[in-house]
Formats: structure tokens, C-alpha cells, sequence
């Protein structure tokens, strides 16, 4: 069983569309969060969520928007893509005291062209 | 966006030597790091954590060194194999966001058989 699994694994589309990436966790975790990767690893912070309720919001375009239904999901939409926006998105999770560190999806790589 | 600026270091090395990956991590309070491993179309996977009331922790194969008075942190990988081939993370826990972790930029570690 995959821990925590997000889906699509990939994403082409065209600049100004809308597209909703998924994910879940069956983990039982408390907290789960969004990651964007650029072209040089780096991993950024974008949301991070605790029980359904936002804990963090970093500076992120507000066209980024973080649904959580249940603490076992956390969507992301996001409103009229731009060629910026191409980046592996990773979604990960962790439990309270974050021992261990989180668990992280195998990520979705989304490329606006 | 992009990491303007930022390159990602990478690190080669001969089967069957040891390798030593290097971080310098940003807040003097961070209190618990851990090493990730990114191997490629996947997401970070945990290697090894460490607490600020420990210099040193070691896993089976894996050695992590830390310097609270530097503030550094490295990854020791003994007769590194070529399935060690990946990008590594160390990440703080900075004490701010709880269970939020700060993560540096990676290092590529290539093994050359």
C-alpha cells in the first residue's frame, strides 16, 4: 500500500487552464503539506496543514489553492497556469512532533507549455 | 519561481569509497535534522535523524556528524554503492513551525563504478 500517494504523476498543459492535483495518506498523520521542486532540487514550502485547518501559507500566488476535505487529503488547485509554474509539486506528511520527519508522495510533475 | 542563484553541489565518488556530504544549516535553535534521499523520479526518503543533544548518530552504513557550534551537519555513507546515487537533504526542525522542517539545497551524490 503507498503511503502517501498523489496523483497525476504527470501533467502537461497549457498556460492559463486550471488543474487540481490530488493526494492522500494513509498514514493516520496529523499534518500534510505541499512542496514545490524546481529545475535545481530546491524544495520550497508552500502549505502546510494540521487536522483540515491551514498552519502555513507561504508566499504563493493566491491562483495556489490548498482544499483539505479530511485530514487524509490535501488537494491543490491551481487557477490560470503560467510557464512558471512548471515544477515537480510533492506532497508529504508527518505526525505530531514530526519524529521521523515526513513521508513524502513520489511527487507530480507538472510542465505548462 | 526559480532558485535564482543557487546551483545544486554534486559530489562524485569511486565505488566502494566512503562519502561525506556537507550541510550548513541556518538557525542556531533548530533542534532535530534529518538526511534525506531523493533518488531520481521519486520523492525524499528518510536516511537518518539527529538531535541537538547528540553529535553523532549512527545507522546501518550511515553516519550523522553534528556541529551545533558551526552549525553543521554532514552524511558519512561508507563503501558507497552505485544504488547511493541520488540527491541528498539535510533538514532542520527550526523550532517555529513545530513540525515544519527548513531544508537545504541538496547535494548530488554520483557514484562512478
Amino acid at each position: 500500500d503507498t503511503a502517501v500517494s498523489q496523483t497525476p504523476k504527470y501533467l502537461v498543459t497549457q498556460m492559463g487552464n486550471d488543474k487540481s492535483i490530488k493526494c492522500e495518506q494513509n498514514l493516520g498523520h496529523d499534518t500534510m503539506y505541499w512542496y514545490k521542486q524546481d529545475s535545481k532540487k530546491f524544495l520550497k514550502i508552500m502549505f502546510s496543514y494540521n487536522n483540515k485547518e491551514l498552519i502555513i501559507n507561504e508566499t504563493v500566488p493566491n491562483r495556489f489553492s490548498p482544499k483539505s476535505p479530511d485530514k487524509a487529503h490535501l488537494n491543490l488547485h491551481i487557477n490560470s497556469l503560467e510557464l512558471g509554474d512548471s515544477a515537480v509539486y510533492f506532497c508529504a506528511s508527518s505526525q505530531a512532533g514530526g519524529l521521523r520527519g515526513y513521508t513524502f508522495g513520489s511527487g507530480t510533475r507538472l510542465t505548462v507549455v | 519561481g526559480e532558485s535564482v542563484g543557487l546551483h545544486l553541489p554534486t559530489l562524485s565518488v569511486q565505488e566502494g569509497d566512503n562519502s561525506i556530504i556537507n550541510c550548513a544549516y541556518s538557525n542556531s535553535a533548530s533542534d532535530y535534522f534529518i538526511w534525506y534521499k531523493q533518488e531520481s523520479g521519486k520523492g525524499p526518503q528518510f536516511i537518518i535523524d539527529i538531535r541537538s543533544n547528540m553529535d553523532k548518530r549512527q545507522g546501518q552504513r550511515v553516519t550523522v556528524l553534528l556541529n551545533k557550534t558551526v552549525k553543521h551537519l554532514s552524511l558519512q555513507i561508507a563503501a558507497t554503492q552505485p544504488g547511493d546515487s541520488a540527491v541528498y537533504f539535510c533538514a532542520e526542525n527550526n523550532g517555529n513551525y513545530g513540525q515544519n522542517f527548513v531544508f537545504g539545497p541538496g547535494t548530488r551524490l554520483s557514484v562512478l563504478p
